[in-house]
C-alpha cells in the first residue's frame, strides 16, 4: 500500500462510546496531523506530531486524545463525544512540519455521533 | 476570524475555457501558499504552491499568482477539463513555534467544468 490510509471510513457512535480512528502512512514522512472538516467550515487543525512528539494541540477538547506510537502510525481516541463532533476527520503526513512541506491526506473517516 | 477566505463557494466554467479561483488572506505572517484539490469521498491532494518571494508559479495547466500587497492569490486552470471538477482549497502557511509551520485553510470553492 502507498500513501496515507485511514480506518474506518465511516463510524457511527453513541455519546457514551469509546472508539479509535487509525491512520497509517507509507511515505516515510516524519510529521503527522489530524484535521477536522465540519460542514461549511474550513479544515481545522487538531494535532501535529513531529518525529513522534506532539508539537501542536490546537485547543482541542480532552474527549479527543491522540497517540503517535511511531512515525508511521497515528491514532485518535474518542470518548464521550457530542453530536457536534460529527464531521470528517482527516489524517495527513508530511516530510517535516517545516516550511513548504506539502501535506498528503488520507481519505478521511466520516464520524457520526448519535 | 477567518484568516484565509475563499469568497466564491462555487464556480462553473465551460470545458476548454479558463478557470480562475480566488483566495484572500489577512495574516501578513503567511509566507507560503498552497492549493489543494478534493474529489468527493477522497482526501485533499496537493496541487501547486508558491513562496511569498515569488509572484507566479506555473505547473502545466495550473498557474498560481500571488499579489502580496493585496493579500490575494489566484489559481488559473487553462484549459479547464471536466476532470478538474472538484473542490479547491487555498491554504497559507506561517511559523507556529520552533521550526514548525501551521497551515490555515479556506472553506473551498467547488469548481464544475461542463463538457
Amino acid at each position: 500500500e502507498t500513501g496515507v490510509t485511514q480506518t474506518p471510513r465511516h463510524l457511527v457512535m453513541g455519546m457514551t462510546n469509546k472508539k479509535s480512528l487509525k491512520c497509517e502512512q507509507h511515505l516515510g514522512h516524519n510529521a503527522m496531523y489530524w484535521y477536522k472538516q465540519s460542514a461549511k467550515k474550513p479544515l481545522e487543525l487538531m494535532f501535529v506530531y513531529s518525529l513522534e512528539e506532539r508539537v501542536e494541540n490546537n485547543s482541542v477538547p480532552s474527549r479527543f486524545s491522540p497517540e503517535c506510537p511511531n512515525s508511521s502510525h497515528l491514532f485518535l481516541h474518542l470518548h464521550t463525544l457530542q453530536p457536534e463532533d460529527s464531521a470528517l476527520y482527516l489524517c495527513a503526513s508530511s516530510q517535516s512540519s517545516g516550511y513548504n512541506s506539502p501535506l498528503h491526506f488520507g481519505n478521511g473517516t466520516r464520524l457520526t455521533v448519535t | 476570524d477567518q484568516q484565509v477566505k475563499q469568497n466564491s463557494p462555487s464556480l462553473s466554467v465551460q470545458e476548454g475555457r479558463i478557470s480562475i479561483l480566488n483566495c484572500d488572506y489577512t495574516n501578513s505572517m503567511f509566507d507560503y501558499f498552497l492549493w489543494y484539490k478534493k474529489y468527493p469521498a477522497e482526501g485533499p491532494t496537493f496541487l501547486i504552491s508558491i513562496s511569498s518571494i515569488k509572484d507566479k508559479n506555473e505547473d502545466g495547466r495550473f498557474t498560481v499568482f500571488l499579489n502580496k500587497s493585496a493579500k490575494h492569490l489566484s489559481l488559473h486552470i487553462v484549459p479547464s477539463q471536466p476532470g478538474d471538477s472538484a473542490v479547491y482549497f487555498c491554504a497559507a502557511s506561517a511559523m507556529s513555534g520552533g521550526s514548525n509551520y501551521k497551515l490555515t485553510f479556506g472553506k473551498g470553492t467547488l469548481l464544475t467544468v461542463n463538457p
